[in-house]
């Protein structure tokens, strides 16, 4: 069974400033890790993926994540937050459940709130 | 189509009615899921289609719950003798599958309020 944490249901930060949202996962099986954005009344849209490989993945809007093994961890971050980042962050792992559907387990997610 | 189209986009719906809901995936995507997000549980898995065949509805809450696909294509998600807790975004999302990868796309959602 696979599971992710996010910490911190609310995070605020001033514009200009690091986002750090901070994601930790279980899995049985080696993960494939996942953020996705959800700005309000939208679905999910990818931000970044691991799968293998280099352990630091870079993705939209200059966010970008580091798989640590050792911690089993995944922090999203980005150096300069902007006003537009205001959204709900979501953390996933993919695992095959046994039925072979590497469905999505979610994070409870992060709502970021940028400061002017 | 260009993205995952889910219809209707707002749904309200008596207690004990049923409803159905309906997700279009991308042209060509063999992977569907139906996710629920509400505020109480978060993001949750409800069923996975392969094709027309449903592998996985482990995440069904219950028996009120069904899903079918036809053609490979359209999803319809039906709801019976709708309650309360069935208040939630129903999320729906396709992928190609590549191996191991899921890196699923997910449409607007349907929010279904039961009043």
């Amino acid at each position: 069974a696979q599971s992710v944490t996010q910490l911190g249901s609310h995070v605020s930060v001033s514009e200009g400033a690091l986002v750090l949202l901070r994601c930790n996962y279980s899995s049985s099986v080696p993960p494939y890790l996942f953020w996705y954005v959800q700005y309000p009344n939208q679905g999910l849209q990818l931000l970044l993926k691991y799968t293998t490989g280099a352990t630091l993945v870079k993705g939209i809007n200059g966010f970008e994540a580091e798989f640590k093994k050792s911690e089993t961890s995944f922090h999203l971050t980005k150096p300069s937050a902007h006003m537009s980042d205001a959204a709900e962050y979501f953390c996933a792992v993919s695992a095959d459940s046994g039925a072979g559907s590497y469905q999505l387990t979610f994070g409870k997610g992060t709502k970021l709130s940028v400061i002017p | 189509g260009a993205g995952v189209s889910q219809s209707p986009s707002n749904k309200v719906t008596e207690k004990g009615k049923d409803v159905e809901l309906r997700c279009d995936p991308i042209s060509g995507h063999t992977a569907l899921y139906w996710y629920r997000q509400s505020l109480g549980q978060g993001l949750e898995f409800l069923i996975y289609f392969q094709g027309n065949s449903a592998p996985d509805k482990s995440g069904l809450p219950s028996d009120r719950f069904s899903a079918e696909r036809t053609g490979g294509s359209v999803s319809t998600l039906t709801i019976q003798r709708t309650q309360q807790e069935d208040s939630a975004v129903y999320l729906c999302a396709s992928s190609t599958r590549q191996g191991r990868i899921a890196e699923a796309f997910f449409g607007q959602g349907t929010r279904l309020t039961v009043v």
